[in-house]
């Protein structure tokens, strides 16, 4: 049950894409395609943003995607603004009804 | 309006017990899985626990078992987490959460958290 690797920290400007990636593995990213990714401001309870690799529950703008290849699972935003400058948590579903979280990405939008 | 909202956290002491409560409304309680995620300070996500729908499956991170107990009452719209043996890395937020449609593996939405702090 280790935790998933994000990197600390990633940085765009206004109106540019950012990729952040989860690194698992086999027995969890790699394993199944229930990867989901969560947005959290400061002082805030998590949002859920993307759920099964890369659906979008209603109300997410379409600016937040997210994908799969392997081990490492991403989520891109694209046309940053101000407002996503946030941490994101990855998460995956690591069998035996157990979920593993990334460490977290804190955004920054310069 | 789904509303999560967690109580019961505290100080104590190492080797105390605190019981955390998650009051449910706005949606029918006995149809999701039910997770508690804690959430250290200035550290990530860690997931705890989660309960199936009628309370008749539980499972645990390794690091609790034994000394923390999931339960619900689908009467009542409430979750529960009993965590006894309390240690100093046992501090975190607790944020209860809520199973996406019936499933375990996403969580649509979480209460604002409640504060556990262990230290003597």
């Amino acid at each position: 049950q280790s935790a998933l690797t994000q990197p600390r920290s990633v940085s765009g400007s206004p109106g540019q894409s950012v990729t952040i990636s989860c690194t698992g593995t086999s027995s969890d990213v790699g394993g199944y395609n229930y990867v989901s990714w969560y947005q959290q401001y400061p002082g805030k309870a998590p949002k859920f943003m993307i759920y099964d690799v890369s659906k979008r529950p209603s109300g997410v703008p379409d600016r937040f995607s997210g994908s799969k290849s392997g081990n490492t699972a991403s989520l891109t935003i694209s046309g940053l603004q101000a407002e996503d400058e946030a941490d994101y948590y990855c998460c995956s579903y690591a069998g035996s009804y157990s979920l593993v979280f990334g460490g977290g990405t804190k955004l920054t939008v310069l | 309006e789904v509303q999560l909202v967690e109580s019961g956290g505290g100080l104590v002491q190492p080797g105390g017990s605190l019981r955390l409560s998650c009051a449910a409304s706005g949606f029918i309680f006995s149809n999701n899985w039910m997770t508690w995620v804690r959430q250290a300070p200035g550290k990530g996500l860690e997931w705890v626990a989660n309960i199936k729908q009628d309370g008749s499956e539980k499972y645990y991170v390794d690091s609790v078992k034994g000394r923390f107990t999931i339960s619900r009452d689908n009467a009542n719209n409430s979750l529960f987490l009993q965590i006894n043996s309390l240690r100093a890395e046992d501090t975190a937020i607790y944020y209860c959460a809520r199973g996406y449609v019936t499933g375990v593996d996403s969580l649509d939405y979480w209460g604002q958290g409640t504060l556990v702090a262990v230290s003597s």
